[in-house]
């Protein structure tokens, strides 16, 4: 599997933008974007995910660079409930038999009132 | 709001023991899946199926089964517990194509 670097941790005040970078130099052309997010005590909750285009949802924007190598996910206004462990993850979509999720270690968001 | 639940938050079970993680979920997915976290080593895939009275080894299935007897229910099973089961499992399901949904998961410590 393609791998994902993102920073260990950063800080955000709330109610302020949040940009969370993510490098993939090796992803392949199949090779969707995914990103989760894992609060305390919880288990992963999915945020978003993205192929070549920008995308949007309700809970965030994902920004793919034109030559894919990288994304950002962003989160448009931090609040307290966002801190959370943030995982940005390739998926071949494409390969039924990779059901494997690859998670790293993350990106840990610390939102500060 | 989908779901995927999962039938307890915590559990202490003895070494030996044999042990039932149960998971429903109610939208109909045809994959479910069952992981392990633990610090530090990420996610672990220990099963998953992808229909009914399938099943399918993920990376770690050693000392595991599972059951999935019907499409909403997929049942993880501990068939001797052991100390080094000790950890956080995670649920998941999702439909093809698409992205998972995990439930909020159980800690299991083996004493």
């Amino acid at each position: 599997d393609a791998k994902t670097t993102q920073p260990n941790s950063m800080e955000s005040n709330e109610e302020e933008p949040v940009h969370l970078p993510c490098n993939h130099s090796t992803i392949s052309g199949t090779d969707y974007i995914h990103w989760y997010r894992q609060l305390p005590s919880q288990g992963p909750e999915y945020v978003i995910h993205g192929l070549t285009s920008n995308v949007n949802n309700r809970m965030a924007s994902l920004a793919i660079a034109e030559d894919r190598k990288s994304s950002t996910l962003i989160l448009h206004r931090a609040t307290l409930r966002d801190a959370a462990v943030y995982y940005c993850i390739l998926r071949d979509e494409w390969d039924d038999g990779n059901n494997r999720l690859a998670f790293g270690k993350g990106n840990q968001v610390v939102v500060i009132p | 709001d989908v779901k995927v639940t999962q039938s307890s938050r915590y559990l202490v079970k003895r070494t030996g023991e044999k042990v039932f993680l149960e998971c429903v979920q109610d939208m109909d997915h045809e994959n479910m899946f069952w992981y392990r976290q633990d610090p530090g080593l990420g996610l672990r895939l220990i099963y998953f199926s992808y229909d009914v009275k399938m099943k399918e080894k993920g990376d770690i299935p050693e000392g595991y089964s599972v059951s999935r007897e019907k499409k909403e229910r997929f049942s993880l099973i501990l068939e001797s517990a052991s100390t080094n089961q000790t950890s956080m499992y995670l649920c998941a399901s999702r439909e093809t194509g698409a992205g998972y949904t995990f439930g909020s998961g159980t800690r299991l410590t083996v004493v």
